[in-house]
């Protein structure tokens, strides 16, 4: 069965401060996996999309990795901002119906 | 370029009312999808849509949800008659699918929130 799993589930960091968080999926065949960033009572905006060709991409303060061997996605927040307080999902898109798995988030809070 | 466009934001009915949920997805995308997401979790898909056709509905609770896609663009989704468990928000979602590689870039509605009393 397709699953993405995300750690930790919820995360607090200071200001200021970087953070990782993790995504394990289980999808195949793999196409690519997304990063979105889910504000309270807002819908998930995209972040990042990775192909199975590309480790590493940056949007600003944030990084995702993806290790497509070890089915393994890191996103690194640098530098953290109040802003960032969201819930942060990670989803993977299956190679031919193009299913998309979405994994449950990490909702992580930034405090001054 | 407005982006995906739902309403009502919110809506609040006693159970066994029905109530219907509207989507206007980005101009041009021709893939929609709806998806439930309870508080706490990552979205849940109900339905997805190739222009006008429901290619993927194997999620959708068919004894009381239905769904359209007139003429490939807006979208109604319909809930009769609710039950408490479908409080939820619901998202709505579109693409522009490109071939082959499934990396059109997917873009997501403020959602409807329901409340089932």
């Amino acid at each position: 069965k397709n699953q993405v799993e995300q750690s930790p589930q919820s995360l607090i960091i200071l200001e200021g401060k970087n953070c990782t968080l993790q995504c394990n999926y289980t999808v195949s065949p793999f196409s690519n996996l997304r990063w979105y960033k889910q504000d309270t009572g807002r819908g998930p905006v995209s972040l990042t999309i990775m192909t199975f060709s590309e480790n590493t991409k940056s949007n600003g303060r944030y990084t995702a990795t993806l290790d497509a061997d070890t089915k393994q996605s890191s996103l690194h927040i640098t530098a953290s901002q109040l802003s960032d307080s969201a819930s942060y999902i990670c989803v993977v898109v299956s190679f031919g119906n193009e299913k998309l798995t979405f994994g449950t988030g990490t909702r992580l809070t930034i405090i001054p | 370029e407005a982006g995906v466009v739902q309403s009502p934001r919110y809506k609040i009915i006693e159970k066994k009312q029905p109530v219907a949920f509207w989507c206007n997805p980005i101009s041009g995308h021709n893939t929609l999808y709806w998806y439930l997401q309870n508080l706490g979790q990552g979205p849940e898909l109900l339905i997805r849509y190739e222009n006008e056709e429901a290619v993927d509905d194997s999620q959708l609770p068919k004894d009381r949800f239905s769904a359209e896609r007139l003429k490939g663009v807006d979208s109604t989704l319909k809930i009769q008659p609710a039950e408490l468990g479908d409080s939820a928000v619901y998202l709505c979602a579109s693409r522009q699918r490109t071939s082959g590689s499934g990396s059109g870039e997917l873009f997501f509605g403020e959602g409807s929130r329901l409340t089932v009393l």
